[in-house]
């Protein structure tokens, strides 16, 4: 069964780096996945599609602060210079043959 | 820049059907991508629904499969989604939202949400 993990939560100072992970299920170490991003009060925002290699394609707009890399089944959301406006909910999302499926979300705090 | 949003009764009673449309700008539903609705329940994480292509083909969650219908309309540059049945726990914000690609892969668009509440 195709399954995210996530940590519910993570912080970091003002101006520092957190780093985020969503690990897939056992026999989907290959999948793709993508990171959203959910502020408070407000929709989810599209933050980057994210290989297995490593490699991700970000959508418009989004910060070079934010980055993606991948080892294994693990994927990593890495926000840098953390900004006020980082503290947010982030969910990783993937997909498989007829299903869409998304991680249980971690909120970021900025100390 | 594609956008999209929801519409539809932000109330509907319990055993009612729940029926939301997705008007999408910026870019036409039958180019390569499916469209798809994910809800959020308050104080809690994305669910995803159901999508469908332009052609016709969808998918759909199993855990909800039995209640949902999702449909599109390319003249209007809609699609839509009917949830049956409903209760209070399908009381949530609802998205739409675009996915990337004729194969069904990440998605790259999302509405701003609606908020639907069951109750009597």
């Amino acid at each position: 069964q195709l399954v995210l993990t996530q940590s519910p939560s993570a912080s970091a100072s003002l101006g520092a780096s957190v780093k985020l992970t969503c690990t897939l299920s056992s026999g989907h170490s290959s999948y793709a996945i993508a990171w959203h991003q959910q502020q408070p009060e407000k929709g989810p925002r599209y933050l980057m599609k994210l290989n297995s290699d490593g490699r991700h394609t970000k959508g418009a707009g989004i910060p070079d602060r934010f980055s993606g890399s991948s080892s294994g089944a693990e994927r990593y959301l890495t926000i840098s210079s953390l900004q006020s406006e980082d503290e947010a909910d982030y969910y990783c999302q993937t997909w498989g043959t007829g299903v869409q499926v998304f991680g249980t979300g971690t909120k970021v705090t900025v100390l | 820049q594609v956008q999209l949003q929801e519409s539809g009764p932000g109330l509907v009673k319990p055993s009612g059907t729940l029926s939301l449309t997705c008007t999408v700008s910026g870019g036409s539903i039958s180019s390569s991508n499916w469209w798809t609705w994910v809800r959020q329940p308050p104080g809690k994480g994305l669910e995803w629904i159901a999508e469908i292509h332009h052609s016709g083909s969808t998918n759909y969650n199993p855990s909800l499969k039995s209640r949902v219908t999702i449909s599109v309309d390319k003249s209007k540059n809609q699609f839509s989604l009917k949830l049956s049945s409903v209760t209070a726990a399908d009381t949530a914000v609802y998205y739409c939202a675009k996915v990337n690609g004729d194969h069904g892969d990440q998605i790259d668009y999302w509405g701003q949400g609606t908020l639907v509440t069951v109750s009597s």
